[in-house]
């Protein structure tokens, strides 16, 4: 596609369900990456992946969060038994490999857990 | 490890000032450095990186390894520039860009 696409864009669920969050990247880039940005907090690396594999997951907060990548292309970023400090918005990024040009991001799910 | 400082959480100017969005980092290695914007209601874009040497939208930002720092600059503030900005450092990693940020800074411009 054009851009980075994420679904859904807003997100409320009840304490204690498991969400899914869907990244569609840029085709043809490799490098895929999801972020959290809370309120005072900035921007937080959760996961990164070159490909279908996940070189670098230092960022996930708890065995809680996981993370797929299949075909090259599309992410789900799963999230189970939600708790209230999970709410914020997870954003996605692309870039080609090895790009200086920095990345291409998502508008981010807003996740409210309730 | 590497680490980006953005020491004020808001930044205020009147339109035709100047605008100064500090940043500093610590890495070990050669730093690659970006800042990114993200206007209201709007996702997180590019503005500018340093390996390019532009200037976009009137800003500008040098890197200074002296100082390990790498402000964002403009002679004379824009209403549109209100925003939320947030400095980047890259970490090449596998194969890709992983990028450290800062916690950003608001830029409010008032008329």
């Amino acid at each position: 596609g054009a851009g980075v696409s994420q679904s859904p864009s807003n997100k409320v669920t009840e304490k204690g369900k498991d969400v899914e969050l869907r990244c569609d990247p840029i085709s043809g880039h490799t490098a895929l990456y999801w972020y959290r940005q809370s309120l005072g907090q900035g921007l937080e690396f959760l996961i990164y992946f070159q490909g279908n594999s996940a070189p670098d997951k230092s960022g996930l907060p708890s065995d809680r969060f996981s993370a797929e990548r299949t075909g090259g292309s599309v992410s789900t970023l799963t999230i189970q038994r939600t708790q209230q400090e999970d709410s914020a918005v997870y954003l996605c990024a692309s870039s080609l490999l090895f790009s200086g040009t920095g990345y291409t991001f998502g508008s981010g799910t807003r996740l409210t857990v309730v | 490890a590497q680490r980006v400082t953005q020491p004020e959480k808001l930044l205020s100017v009147f339109k035709g000032a100047p605008v100064e969005l500090k940043c500093n980092y610590s890495y070990s290695g050669s730093p690659e450095l970006f800042w990114y914007v993200q206007y209201s209601r709007q996702r997180l874009q590019l503005l500018l990186r340093h390996i390019s040497r532009e200037s976009i939208k009137g800003f500008t930002a040098d890197l200074n390894k002296g100082e390990t720092s790498f402000h964002l600059k403009k002679p004379f503030a824009q209403e549109e520039d209100s925003a939320m900005y947030y400095c980047a450092l890259a970490l090449v990693t596998g194969g890709g860009n992983k990028l450290t940020f800062g916690t950003g800074t608001q830029l409010k411009v008032e008329l």
